[in-house]
């Protein structure tokens, strides 16, 4: 398989409760980014990791959401003390061609967070 | 105003017509424009890009392009009812972060 896998597919979890998914990115791909993606709206941008460090993190993401790439693979993405309003599709993305102009994200399948 | 903006829609085409769909953005440092397609309940498809004013063509896909105006659209010929889709515009900012438009939802009528 040579796409983004993400896992889980689903995730239900009561408010409250911390959470983890977990990101594969393409192989030869260097950069990992994390979206968030609500009902009728567009991917908003959460965070993106070049190889393994952290380059930037989106101003809306509260200290609640911590993000890890710890060796330039896989990434996770951590959720602590969920509320209700981080139910959302929780997509990863890769890409090779870091910070070019035809620098292109492939996205994984994400992960469906509901917090009951 | 946001950043990338789009009609949501819905946009209804008969079969066989030309849809349209078009998407605007506010940084004038953008370098290159994107085009996804979403089926509900999918994780987006990169179906177009564009980096240069004019028009660059993919088969039935044509995504223009005019940043003196800060615009871009998408055209897709011969619609088809499998192209019932939402379309993301999304620009490239310097440094590689996608920013995404809300989508505009397309619907084919057979």
């Amino acid at each position: 398989d040579t796409g983004v896998s993400q896992n889980p597919r689903h995730k239900i979890t009561k408010r409250g409760q911390n959470v983890t998914f977990r990101c594969d990115p393409i192989s030869e791909h260097n950069r990992l980014y994390w979206y968030r993606q609500t009902l009728g709206q567009g991917p908003e941008f959460l965070t993106y990791f070049q190889n393994e460090a952290q380059l930037e993190k989106s101003r809306l993401l509260s200290d609640r959401f911590s993000a890890e790439r710890p060796k330039g693979s896989f990434s996770t993405l951590e959720i602590q003390r969920t509320e209700q309003g981080d139910s959302a599709m929780y997509l990863c993305a890769s890409s090779s061609n870091a910070g070019q102009a035809n620098e292109k994200l492939f996205f994984g399948s994400g992960t469906q967070l509901s917090v009951l | 105003q946001k950043e990338v903006e789009q009609n949501s829609g819905p946009l209804s085409v008969p079969e066989g017509a030309i849809a349209s769909l078009n998407c605007t953005y506010s940084d004038r440092g953008s370098q290159s424009f994107f085009w996804y397609r979403q089926y509900s309940g999918k994780s987006p498809e990169l179906i177009m890009f564009i980096y240069s004013n004019g028009d660059k063509e993919d088969g039935r896909f044509t995504a223009q392009l005019n940043k003196a105006s800060q615009y871009v659209s998408l055209l897709i010929r011969d619609s088809q009812p499998s192209d019932s889709a939402t379309y993301l515009c999304a620009v490239n900012k310097q440094g590689g972060k996608l920013i995404f438009g809300q989508g505009t939802e397309l619907s084919v009528k057979p």
